[in-house]
């Protein structure tokens, strides 16, 4: 399978919302409501923060927001901080256990 | 407190063998998934595979089927990714996540990574 297309960079100011978009197949996220959303920053090992598309394990932050159209799923950050300046996957689920990831996007607070 | 901790890093030559482990605690790594995923320089995360280790099925993305072997010993609580002859282009940082369950399509645990080098 191949990996789910993502944009390679995102922006914006503090306060402001950005959106990262995660675009696969009918086989993956377009069949699946089964998208997960990791960050990962500078050195450090990846950390989920979505999950089922919508779900926020404890302890993420409410900024953080996941949706689903078609073959897209969204990852929202809302009131952007600086903390937030890092990379972010998107992976969906494709049947069979096997699973792919997005190519990665660099959000950065300007 | 879920926890899986990975080998330390690796320095090889090319043509050689490797075998890297992840082990978890806090939880009982037979009753879940393990996956192994690869970070080469710069770029983003890469899903190579994942094994069960109550029972060892184990599958691969095509893109690594053939070229690393996936394996788990469940007495020890420890899933292994080798290698049977390294090349210069393995050369990354590999984690090894752990699937929430067998219909929990997500991955809630991850280990520190462990950065495998080759170079002659």
């Amino acid at each position: 399978q191949s990996a789910l297309t993502q944009p390679a960079s995102v922006s914006g100011s503090p306060g402001q919302s950005i959106t990262i978009s995660c675009t696969g197949t009918s086989s993956d996220v377009g069949t699946y409501d089964l998208v997960s959303w990791y960050q990962q920053h500078p050195g450090k090992a990846p950390k989920l923060i979505i999950y089922e598309v919508t779900q926020r394990p404890s302890g993420v932050s409410n900024r953080f927001s996941g949706s689903k159209s078609g073959n897209t799923a969204s990852l929202t950050i809302s009131g952007l901080q600086a903390e937030d300046e890092a990379d972010y996957y998107c992976c969906s689920y494709a049947g069979s256990s096997i699973f792919v990831f997005g190519g990665g996007t660099k959000a950065t607070v300007l | 407190e879920v926890q899986l901790v990975q080998s330390g890093a690796e320095v090889k030559k090319p043509g050689e063998s490797l075998k890297i482990s992840c082990m978890g605690s806090g939880y009982s790594l037979t009753s879940y998934w393990i996956a192994w995923v690869r970070q080469m320089p710069g770029k983003g995360l890469e899903w190579m595979g994942i094994i069960y280790p109550g029972d060892s099925d184990t599958r691969y993305s095509p893109s690594f089927q053939g070229q690393v072997t996936i394996s788990a010993d469940r007495s020890i609580s420890t899933a292994y990714l080798q290698w049977s002859s390294l090349k210069a282009s393995d050369t990354a940082m590999y984690y090894c996540a752990r699937r929430r369950g067998s219909s929990l399509n997500w991955f809630d645990a991850w280990g520190q990574g462990t950065l495998v080098t080759v170079s002659s």
